[in-house]
């Protein structure tokens, strides 16, 4: 079965560093997905992109923040100056065309910052 | 308007017992209602979803009912298991009208069964 892959599956990080998660959708998915979930809390949207660019945002999801689609295959989230409440499970999600099913989630990167 | 509000946080069952978890929402433009069920360290996968065109939808041990008037949705799970011991997260989302997709995710449920 297809998979979203995430990597690194655990990422410690200094407050005020870069971090950059990355993300292999699924091959022949198009909507790609950044979703949070701060420990014990629900799963929040952090921001989708189609077609090359953002399609939507949520207020989390401000200038420190950004996402690429580098190449053909790869999907990553940045965050430039991590913050202490950065710290959560970054999940990444891939969806195909013309359905709201399909909707698969990676395994997460944990990001702790310190 | 785009809160998805799910009860109870923590539910314990005895093997064999049927769990069931509720959700409410408030948006009426949602119109895909899925369910995940997400083990510790793993992303959210999903479980069964409903449209609300349907009352109910099962599948093999797993129900969802739909209350459309009253905007709420619950998930049951008969004859529970060890290996349903999950957290569970029911999401809405806009499936048609030009949306992008994304999931309004409720704060989960912690389901333990014991054997």
């Amino acid at each position: 079965e297809p998979e979203v892959t995430q990597t690194p599956s655990h990422q410690v990080t200094q407050m005020g560093q870069e971090v950059i998660l990355r993300c292999v959708p699924i091959s022949n998915h198009l909507y790609f997905y950044w979703y949070r979930q701060i420990l014990g809390q629900k799963v929040e949207f952090l921001v989708s992109f189609y077609n090359n660019e953002i399609s939507e945002k949520s207020e989390i999801f401000d200038d420190q923040f950004s996402v690429e689609r580098p190449d053909g295959s790869n999907f990553t989230l940045k965050i430039r100056s991590t913050k202490l409440e950065d710290s959560a499970m970054y999940f990444c999600a891939s969806k195909g065309t013309g359905s709201v099913y399909g909707y698969t989630f990676g395994s997460g990167t944990r990001l702790t910052v310190v | 308007q785009q809160q998805v509000k799910q009860s109870p946080q923590s539910l314990i069952v005895q093997k064999g017992g049927i769990s069931i978890i509720n959700c409410a929402y408030e948006n009426t433009a949602f119109d895909y209602f899925p369910w995940y069920q997400q083990f510790p360290g793993k992303g959210p996968a999903l479980l069964i979803a409903i449209r609300p065109d349907v009352s109910e939808k099962k599948e093999g041990r797993f129900t969802i009912s739909f209350n459309k008037s009253a905007k709420q949705f619950s998930l049951h799970i008969m004859d529970s298991q060890p290996g349903d011991s999950a957290t569970y997260f029911c999401a809405a989302s806009r499936g048609s009208g030009g949306s992008n997709y994304k999931l309004t995710f409720g704060k989960g449920t912690l389901l333990t069964v014991n054997p």
